[in-house]
């Protein structure tokens, strides 16, 4: 069983909708990310939250919005997604900003029609 | 910036050895790790190279040589459960944790 758990596991949305995602980490660390997980294409780095600290990627669009309450929980607010926003969504914690080790969850994988 | 290169898929019988290349380019090298991620699972942390030379954990072995801007992920006495894609991943300067992934490598183990 993993430490770091997201819900839903699968998601399937039009493109006028608001969704979120939602990951909690239960290994006591301080930093938090949110990566996209294309077919056939790199895992990519969307945003890292760091002792309250965010850090992005600016080629992330707006309609995705980040938000992390306290360094256990991490969300993902969707808004007005586009079909070429359907992918895998892992999140990811490590114990600090340069430990070296990301501990991931297995995924949301989202559809958007 | 930075450009990553592996394979995109490779096959190797079962018992045998593989050896996963990776190439990069970037600045401010700082750290080269490797993941496994199994289908429809998350990625594992297998190993962290920062300096030169060879770490060997288990049945598996990542090399790295800075100069070159060239890893590789040694895997030993290849079993059926290694059938995973491999990801390369560079960490750059000072950027903490934001590694940036090459395409991965899918290892099919056969019989």
């Amino acid at each position: 069983e993993t430490g770091v758990t997201q819900t839903p596991r699968h998601l399937v949305m039009g493109m006028t909708n608001k969704k979120s995602l939602k990951c909690e980490q239960h290994l006591g660390h301080n930093a938090m990310y949110w990566y996209k997980q294309s077919a056939k294409k790199p895992l990519e780095l969307m945003f890292v939250y760091s002792l309250e600290e965010r850090v992005e990627n600016n080629s992330v669009p707006s309609r995705f919005s980040p938000e992390c309450p306290n360094s256990s929980h991490l969300f993902l607010h969707l808004h007005t997604l586009q079909p070429e926003d359907s992918a895998l969504y892992l999140c990811a914690s490590s114990q600090g900003r340069s430990s070296g080790e990301l501990f991931f969850g297995e995924g949301s994988r989202l559809t958007v029609l | 910036g930075q450009n990553i290169d592996q394979p995109t898929e490779m096959t190797a019988t079962e018992g045998a050895i593989v050896q996963i290349n990776c190439t990069y380019q970037t600045s401010g090298f700082n750290g080269l790790f490797w993941y496994q991620q199994h289908a429809g699972e998350a990625p594992t942390f297998l190993s962290y190279n920062v300096l030169d030379g060879l770490e060997e954990k288990g049945r598996f072995s990542s090399f790295l040589s800075r100069s070159k801007g060239y890893s590789y992920l040694l895997l030993k006495e290849l079993q059926m459960k290694d059938s995973a894609s491999y990801l390369c991943a560079v960490r750059e300067g000072d950027a903490g944790n934001m590694l940036t992934f090459g395409g991965g490598t899918r290892l099919m183990v056969k019989p």
